[in-house]
């Protein structure tokens, strides 16, 4: 079993769509939780960090749900801009080591 | 956030050869990580460059493949020896965002190696 994993789509929805993304991860002991985004032959950039609590920024929003080591991210009201391919990743303890899932395309189309 | 150049942007080498990328941080940082991208996949950790000690390495990565030289707290340097197409990948440099949290990395925009 891969230590992250999501679908990878690809996604193709309209301008205007929610879309949502879920993320699996296999160890327990992982402390931090993230987005990335990745563009079209480009590097990964955060996205937004993933809480407890869930947390919004904009027209997106995170949950984490630690019982069930599952994470999700909505994106609300999609733009042609948003898309690029969503990386789920997740920090080992105290390590400081990130592991990456293998990422999930989003193609929005007008 | 720091600003990191990587150098070169793309390189097309010949089998059984060796390549060194270059990683410049604009700040000083404790911890460089190098990462590897092949085609169509995620991003795998390749080894943590500390400075004034050795790299760490990653299970199935070794030092007489990927040598890290890390001479100062804003540069480091990758090798990738003895090349092979299987070593056809993107190889990014990152370093932790100070103030955002632990673990928050940013990354360089990468090295695109095509080993023919």
């Amino acid at each position: 079993r891969k230590e992250v994993e999501q679908d990878p789509g690809p996604f193709n929805v309209p301008e205007g769509a929610t879309v949502a993304f879920n993320c699996t991860y296999s160890n327990s002991a992982s402390q931090s939780f993230f987005w990335y985004r990745q563009d079209c032959r480009k590097e990964p950039k955060l996205l937004m960090s993933v809480y407890s609590s869930g947390n919004e920024d904009g027209r997106f929003t995170a949950q984490l749900n630690r019982a069930s080591q599952y994470i999700s991210l909505l994106i609300r009201d999609s733009k042609l801009s948003d898309s690029a391919t969503y990386l789920c990743v997740v920090s080992l303890g105290n390590t400081g080591k990130l592991i990456f899932g293998q990422g999930t395309t989003l193609q929005v189309k007008p | 956030s720091a600003v990191i150049s990587q150098k070169p942007s793309r390189d097309i080498c010949q089998r059984g050869t060796s390549l060194t990328i270059q990683c410049q941080v604009d700040s000083q940082v404790t911890m460089m990580f190098w990462y590897r991208q092949q085609p169509g996949q995620s991003l795998t950790l390749i080894a943590t460059a500390n400075q004034g000690s050795e790299a760490t390495y990653e299970s199935g990565f070794v030092i007489d493949k990927f040598p890290i030289s890390r001479p100062n707290l804003t540069f480091s340097t990758l090798t990738v020896s003895n090349m092979s197409p299987e070593d056809s990948s993107i190889y990014l440099c990152s370093v932790e965002v100070l103030g955002s949290g632990a673990n928050v990395l940013t990354f360089g925009a990468g090295s695109r190696l095509t080993v023919l």
